[in-house]
């Protein structure tokens, strides 16, 4: 069964603009979150999706927005970028409901110059 | 609370031995502990998880104990070997009511394993 895929692996973008990452998850999958890595800050949750619906919401400003499709795939969206958003994201698919038992894609490093 | 990541933890042992990496959790109320493994350019790799009505589960090579009296988590690997060397990470979650929780794993800073051939 193939795992969660995460499209494009790098990106450099220029502070101001806007990016669009993508997560597929793992087939069954119903629910993805998605994560941001930094050296300073550790792993923080951003937000999480369940059958198209964001269930859940970490502390990050609107510029951070998702969504899901019916077929579980999931993007993010980071718009008037920042420096300080350069970062690895990462999402993570389980079966959603009750599961917590989370998988990770192998994130999508985003460098803002 | 969130996790920290400015200076991480450091554990160095030596092939064949026995690793044990701790991890204080957060939330009393938490239900629900994972470790992950994450390799350098790698996303975390799920390794074992507990139920906060166990306090002990054994897998291949590793052991998760889970103290709730005092929050505190440990990973044991056993017969360590150089592809272990990675960052460890715990993460809880709380129980599945209220909407704040789902699907929202807490990290803490992870711990850097190093294992010497």
């Amino acid at each position: 069964k193939a795992g969660v895929t995460q499209t494009p692996r790098y990106l450099i973008k220029t502070r101001g603009q806007q990016v669009t990452l993508s997560c597929s998850p793992i087939s069954g999958h119903r629910s993805v979150s998605w994560y941001q890595q930094t050296p300073g800050q550790g792993l923080q949750f951003l937000f999480e999706y369940f059958s198209e619906t964001q269930r859940n919401k970490g502390n990050f400003p609107g510029r951070f927005s998702g969504r899901q499709f019916s077929n579980s795939r999931s993007e993010m969206n980071v718009s008037t970028l920042e420096l300080g958003d350069s970062a690895l994201y990462l999402c993570a698919s389980s079966w959603g409901g009750s599961s917590y038992e989370q998988y990770f894609g192998p994130g999508t490093r985003l460098t803002v110059t | 609370g969130e996790s920290v990541g400015l200076h991480l933890p450091t554990l160095s042992v030596q092939e064949g031995d026995n690793s044990i990496i701790n991890c204080a959790y957060s939330n009393s109320a938490s239900d629900y502990f994972i470790w992950y493994k994450q390799e350098s350019g790698k996303g975390p790799q799920f390794i074992i998880d507990i139920r906060s009505n166990m306090d002990k589960r054994q897998g291949q090579r590793v052991t998760v104990l889970l103290n709730k009296t005092v929050k505190h988590l440990s990973l044991q690997i056993a017969a360590t070997q150089p592809g272990d060397s990675a960052v460890y990470f715990c993460a809880e979650n709380l129980p599945y009511a209220g909407g704040t929780s789902y699907g929202k794993l807490t990290f803490g800073q992870g711990t850097i394993l190093t294992v010497h051939p």
